[in-house]
């Protein structure tokens, strides 16, 4: 059973820096992930998806990265602003169905103006 | 474009009774996705529809929990009888293909359940 795994579950650093958002995961025969935003209230927002046969993926501030055969994709969002707080979620799927669909627990991130 | 639309937003109700939450997807999205995300804890995946059909429901606890998609539009999830463990809030999703393509998924607001 695939496992997912964020770390940190909260991060909180002042506005400008760079950071890095890291997933983990326990099963390498994954045909995507995703990295998706969540505001208080709202539902989720896709950011990025990696297939499985990329290496990253580049929107705007935010690159992700995926080592397949490590297990690892990390989420850097470069000169961070106060609109970027929010919980990052990554996601894998492995294929199959409904249960394929594995969620990590989130980072909570705060950008301190 | 409109969103994803989901309905109501909070919902207050004791254990035993029965709850129902609709959701309209974005137009022309074959799938329509159901999770549950419980506080603290990322979103699982209860049931895809595509179209009208039911693709995958494996995780959705049929004993209780029941929904459809009715002319592969608007669906409702429906939970009789509640129990106080199902507190949390429901999340609809929409996309045009599928979870085995690289297929973005726009999700609705949700609609936050708590069991008294």
């Amino acid at each position: 059973k695939q496992e997912v795994t964020q770390i940190p579950a909260a991060l909180s650093v002042p506005e400008g820096e760079n950071l890095v958002l890291n997933c983990s995961f326990t099963d390498s025969a994954i045909y995507n992930l995703q990295w998706f935003r969540q505001d208080p209230g709202k539902g989720l927002t896709s950011l990025l998806l990696i297939q499985s046969s990329q290496r990253e993926q580049t929107s705007g501030r935010l690159n992700a990265s995926l080592d397949k055969s490590s297990g690892r994709s990390t989420l850097y969002i470069a000169a961070s602003q106060p609109g970027d707080s929010a919980t990052y979620l990554c996601a894998v799927y492995s294929g199959g169905g409904a249960d394929g669909l594995t969620f990590g627990k989130g980072t909570h991130l705060i950008i301190q103006p | 474009e409109a969103g994803v639309a989901q309905s109501p937003r909070y919902k207050i109700i004791e254990k035993r009774q029965s709850v129902a939450f609709w959701c309209n997807p974005i137009s022309g999205h074959a799938t329509l996705y159901w999770y549950q995300q419980i506080l603290g804890q990322g979103p699982k995946l209860l049931i895809q529809f595509q179209n009208n059909g039911v693709v995958d429901d494996s995780q959705l606890p049929k004993d209780r929990f029941s929904a459809e998609r009715l002319k592969g539009v608007d669906s409702t999830l429906k939970i009789q009888p509640a129990k106080l463990e199902d507190s949390a809030v429901y999340l609809c999703a929409s996309s045009p293909l599928g979870l085995a393509y690289p297929d973005t998924q726009y999700f609705g607001p949700g609609t936050r359940l708590t069991v008294l």
